[in-house]
């Protein structure tokens, strides 16, 4: 199989503070992962695609100094949401796309819920 | 620009069967995805096209017309647990993944 875990799951933090989301692949390597972010009833809005070892692509109009991605390894990406603001109130989706294969599927790790007080 | 179209929202009956569809225009063709997606969840992976014609898979199947910039989803005997939004998903040439916004299948029993 491909698994792809997040972490955390849930987190609720106050107005102005930093939060990390990481993102893993757990049983294949991923020299590129994603990150998404999906308000309530919308679809996926891609907020970057991650390379692992250079910088990340950002989507037009999302602020890279905000939303800041680091790709260290194969198998781990993270997200760290600078002073957060309950506009930043999101389910915050990864995904990780599998190289090998007949056609390179993304497979989506559990999402993070967000909630910024 | 680039825009992918499917219905809102769908009401079907346990047991029955049900199409959703999706339409696409995009820059660039390299595959078409379904996507599950129960709320509060992450999605998951349904079924994938890249050729003109059917893919079956159980009691899944999505088509594919690639002239028509179209595709279906197929559902068959239904379950309450196949409520959910269903997303259509084009990868354009820079093999970026473009998405519906998601059709949302409620099952009645």
């Amino acid at each position: 199989g491909a698994v792809v875990s997040q972490h955390p799951s849930r987190v609720i933090c106050k107005s102005g503070t930093s939060v990390k989301i990481e993102c893993r692949s757990l049983d294949f390597q991923a020299t590129t992962m994603f990150w998404y972010r999906q308000f309530p009833k919308k679809s996926l809005m891609l907020m970057a695609t991650s390379n692992e070892g250079s910088k990340a692509t950002y989507e037009q109009g999302v602020e890279k100094d905000k939303f800041l991605i680091n790709h260290a390894s194969l198998t781990l990406s993270t997200l760290t949401v600078t002073s957060a603001h309950p506009e930043d109130n999101s389910f915050y989706i990864c995904s990780a796309r599998k190289t090998s294969g007949d056609y390179n599927e993304q497979f989506f790790g559990p999402g993070t819920r967000l909630t910024v007080l | 620009g680039q825009n992918i179209d499917q219905p809102t929202e769908m009401t079907a009956t346990e047991g029955a069967i049900v199409q959703i569809n999706c339409t696409y225009q995009t820059s660039g063709f390299n595959g078409l995805f379904w996507y599950q997606q129960h709320a509060g969840e992450a999605p998951t992976f349904l079924s994938y096209n890249v050729l003109d014609g059917l893919e079956e898979k159980g009691r899944f199947s999505s088509f594919l017309s690639r002239s028509k910039g179209y595709s279906y989803l197929l559902l068959k005997e239904l379950q309450m647990k196949d409520s959910a939004s269903y997303l259509c998903a084009v990868r354009d040439s820079n093999y970026q993944l473009i998405w519906g916004a998601g059709t949302k299948l409620i099952i009645k029993p």
